[in-house]
């Protein structure tokens, strides 16, 4: 499995910035995935990051609040945009395994706070 | 729309077998994994299903019923450190790819 790192592991921030989330592989991947995990919750993806094309957003995300770099195969980062303190949540980073079953593999995750 | 579901919590004894079970509606069906989420820690990968039947991996298996929408995951001989949560997951197959759809998680404690 691919080993991946985020940066920052965890922040507090004022309501109002922005926080950019650094998501590293140690491989080449054609699909990067972005979760949020509100407390206490499940997985909920944000969107999907392709090398070279326009991140695709689920229902209830918007690019203008979670804008998402893909600037080659190892690398994305997820902003939060204007935050609010229910933007506090785990933000995590996937890459799809190199098996054919489509499994993920997640990163350690980004704890956001905001206040 | 997508629709999984599984127990919020559930209590079992160290040593012990537990099931935890997870139904569900979607469409685009391409397949049942399970993870494991320790507090403050990431999900980890432990089974995948896309054929009906049971995959044995050591202390854990995974069933998947696809015509009754239908999984669990066995966990024989518990111990302490199976204490977490475990997330069903399906794989969604849309016009962009495979994305997985998770459900709520269950908390599973393990007590003496």
């Amino acid at each position: 499995s691919a080993v991946i790192s985020q940066k920052p592991s965890r922040d507090i921030c004022q309501r109002g910035t922005s926080l950019t989330i650094q998501c590293q592989v140690d491989s080449q991947v054609t699909m990067m995935f972005w979760y949020r995990q509100q407390p206490g919750q499940s997985l909920t993806l944000i969107a999907t990051a392709n090398q070279g094309s326009e991140a695709t957003y689920e229902s209830g995300f918007v690019i203008d609040k979670f804008p998402i770099s893909r600037p080659n195969l190892t690398f994305s980062t997820l902003t939060v945009s204007n935050m609010s303190p229910e933007d506090s949540s785990i933000y995590l980073c996937s890459v799809e395994g190199q098996g054919l079953t489509g499994e993920q593999y997640f990163g350690p995750g980004t704890r956001l706070t905001v206040t | 729309g997508q629709n999984i579901d599984q127990p919020t919590e559930m209590t079992a004894t160290e040593g012990a077998i537990v099931q935890i079970n997870c139904t569900y509606q979607t469409s685009g069906f391409n397949g049942l994994f399970w993870y494991q989420q320790h507090a403050g820690e990431a999900p980890t990968f432990l089974s995948y299903n896309v054929l009906d039947g049971l995959e044995e991996k050591g202390r854990f298996s995974s069933f998947l019923s696809r015509s009754k929408g239908y999984s669990y995951l066995l966990l024989k001989e518990l111990q302490m450190k199976d204490s977490a949560s475990y997330l069903c997951a399906g794989l969604i197959l849309t016009g962009g790819g495979n994305k997985l759809t998770f459900g709520t998680g269950t908390q599973l404690k393990v007590e003496l």
